[in-house]
């Protein structure tokens, strides 16, 4: 079984500060993570995965995240924050094998970004 | 380029009533999922299909059925509609078997059972 959990369902920052979401997971194989992002009425896109090659997975935006397989952790981090990347953040896992790709999302982080 | 398709975007039921959601892609994906998505809890998964003609149970599969007659669509419905149901609804579709690859997602139907 896996699972996900994003520590803070809302996280506030000032434009240009640092941006740090938090995930952490489980998973009883190892697994793999993505970063997906949803602006408010779209759909969600990707901004990033980790698939078991750099630990250090760069996405778009500035966006990037780090695997720590000691602490279960692929937290989420922008150096500075712009105005218009105030969304809602998930995190996900899947495991590999006969998973079908099925996804396991974390409950989500509401990023505000204020002037 | 269209990607995922959903309609309809938003509908309002009243209870017992039934609907069908309808998902389509042009990208010519095998699998393709239904999520639903309520505040604070993620996204669950409903049923996922793994190509034309099968389907299967997700995380929370009770009130629900689908359908994937055709590759590039996978219906979602609901024959007796819930408050329980009110709910934002999406759709997504994934090219391979391997778990690393990428879900691609529909904009979402935004769906209130009164």
């Amino acid at each position: 079984a896996q699972s996900v959990t994003q520590l803070g369902s809302h996280v506030s920052v000032s434009e240009g500060a640092l941006v740090l979401l938090r995930c952490n997971y489980s998973s009883s194989v190892p697994p793999y993570l993505f970063w997906y992002v949803q602006y408010p009425n779209q759909g969600l896109q990707l901004l990033l995965k980790y698939t078991s090659a750099a630990t250090l997975v760069k996405g778009i935006n500035g966006f990037e995240a780090e695997f720590k397989k000691s602490e279960t952790s692929f937290h989420l981090t922008k150096p500075s924050a712009h105005m218009s990347d105030a969304a809602e953040y998930f995190c996900a896992v899947s495991a590999g094998g006969t998973s079908y790709g099925k996804l396991t999302f974390g409950q989500g982080t509401i990023l505000t970004v204020h002037p | 380029n269209a990607g995922v398709t959903q309609t309809p975007k938003f509908r309002v039921l009243k209870t017992g009533q039934s609907m069908t959601l309808l998902c389509a892609q042009d990208m010519n994906h095998e699998y393709m999922y239904w999520y639903r998505q309520d505040p604070g809890m993620g996204l669950r998964l409903i049923h996922y299909s793994v190509g034309e003609g099968t389907t299967a149970k997700g995380e929370v599969p009770d009130g629900y059925n689908v359908s994937r007659l055709k590759k590039q669509n996978f219906l979602l419905g609901l024959e007796s509609a819930a408050p329980s149901q009110t709910s934002v609804y999406f759709c997504a579709s994934s090219d391979s078997t391997l778990a690393k690859n990428i879900q691609y997602f529909g904009a979402g139907t935004r769906l209130s059972v009164l």
